[in-house]
């Protein structure tokens, strides 16, 4: 297996545009999860999800993030309109069910807005 | 979730061993101990966990204090490679299935 797959790997916008960011999970894995990295925060869980359903999405900053699975092999994370502020880097992660099994994280997109 | 104490930063001298330290003194009965590492410019790695017993695994050691208030990640020899943030997480798989990252140590191997 490729390992999780997250596209594009960089990202330039302007200010007030709409972004996709898309992720690839690890086949048969059924725990995704979404993680922001900032200097300032570090790295932050933002949503997860279990068999393409969203499990806790407190860490969602605000009403204009929203993550979407439609399928086991496919997630999104969409932000419109994106700010400054939301520049980062953004991992997505995937798991199997088990106890202890490991999280496999993307490469990461990095996000500039401008 | 129980809170996690790293230093912020640790040197090595390459092909010496590293013993990384992580307080967690309010950890609970239920809680592993995991760590993961992030290499640069990548997203974190899986390195070990444990819950009671010391565990030893192809990438590192596990040393686990009698009373689970502290623990140790262990290199053997630190290569070049080895340079990244070293994360220590405590996790109650029965509780949550995410990982909350803290703020890790900074691990500089100097060849």
């Amino acid at each position: 297996d490729a390992g999780v797959i997250q596209s594009p790997r960089h990202e330039v916008t302007e200010m007030g545009q709409e972004v996709t960011l898309r992720c690839k999970p690890i086949s048969g894995h059924d725990y995704l999860f979404w993680y922001r990295q900032t200097m300032m925060r570090g790295l932050e869980l933002l949503i997860y999800f279990n068999n393409n359903v969203p499990i806790d999405d407190s860490g969602m900053p605000e009403d204009r993030f929203s993550a979407k699975m439609p399928n086991a092999s496919f997630s999104t994370l969409k932000i419109q309109p994106s700010e400054p502020r939301d520049s980062a880097v953004y991992f997505c992660a995937s798991s199997l069910t088990g106890v202890n099994t490991e999280a496999f994280f993307g490469q990461g997109t990095r996000l500039t807005v401008v | 979730d129980a809170k996690t104490t790293q230093p912020n930063s640790m040197e090595s001298n390459e092909e010496e061993p590293v013993h990384l330290p992580c307080n967690h003194s309010t950890i609970s009965g239920t809680d592993y101990i995991h760590w993961y590492r992030q290499l640069p410019s990548q997203g974190p790695e899986y390195v070990i966990h444990g819950l009671t017993s010391n565990v030893n695994n192809r990438m590192a050691s596990l040393a686990i204090a009698e009373d689970r208030k502290s623990s140790t990640l262990i290199l053997h020899r630190a290569t070049l490679r080895d340079a990244a943030v070293y994360y220590c997480i405590l996790r109650d798989p029965r509780a949550a299935r995410q990982l909350t990252f803290g703020s890790g140590t900074q691990l500089t191997v100097l060849p």
